[in-house]
């Protein structure tokens, strides 16, 4: 099982909104809602950001938002703030009952 | 509060085994899959392998098929990792995560197990 493509790096300026690509296959991101979203300070556990492609955990910002078109899923994060910066991964179930993360991507707030 | 608490850090030699644990409390074991996921330094996550909660079944990822055994202790409350046969390549930190029934996301996380295998 191959690892779902993300783009390495993303940045923008406070108060922007940018976008994070999480590419896969029919056979996970394409053929279930089960995309999740993680994000990951330095030296810390993986967070919960997104699950089933667009729903937030209660104490999520709601500045974080999901959604998904074929085998793509995006996680946007509006209002980019300084605590944002970090790495974010998404993970999907897949069609052999396993599960398979993206790549990552670092985000830099300028 | 829900918390997993995992066992220290570890260093082992190529070829030997190393067992992580993780101790659950502030929920029912019993009513979670517990996932691991594992991440190289400077790399990104790896999904492993799951325990489900009633009935000891195990998947893992085909990767670590034959070198890696999940058990769990109900009494304790504590669900294990054990990786045999270790290269230097598994010189990672090993999270464990929650996942209620048929969820398909990870809502609680471990603080991580660093394992270094070094001769």
């Amino acid at each position: 099982q191959s690892a779902l493509t993300q783009p390495a790096s993303v940045s923008g300026s406070p108060g922007q909104s940018i976008t994070i690509s999480c590419t896969g296959t029919s056979s996970d991101v394409g053929g279930y809602n089960r995309v999740s979203w993680y994000q990951q300070h330095p030296g810390k556990a993986p967070k919960l950001m997104i699950y089933h492609v667009s729903n937030r955990p209660s104490g999520v910002s709601n500045r974080f938002s999901g959604s998904k078109s074929g085998n793509t899923a995006s996680l946007t994060i509006s209002g980019l703030q300084a605590e944002d910066e970090a790495d974010y991964y998404c993970n999907s179930y897949t069609s052999t009952s396993t599960y398979v993360f993206g790549t990552g991507t670092k985000v830099t707030v300028l | 509060q829900v918390q997993l608490v995992q066992s220290g850090a570890e260093v082992k030699e190529p070829g030997a085994s190393v067992k992580v644990s993780c101790k659950a409390s502030g929920y029912t074991l019993t009513s979670y899959y517990t996932h691991w996921v594992r991440q190289a330094p400077g790399q990104g996550l790896e999904w492993m392998g799951v325990i489900a909660p009633t009935t000891d079944t195990t998947k893992s990822a085909q990767k670590f098929q034959g070198r890696v055994t999940m058990t769990r202790d109900t009494s304790t409350s504590t669900v294990y990792m054990e990786l045999s046969s270790l290269r230097s390549e598994d010189t990672a930190v090993y999270y464990c995560a929650r996942e209620m029934r048929d969820t398909f996301y990870f809502d609680y996380w471990g603080q991580g197990t660093l394992v270094t295998v070094s001769s």
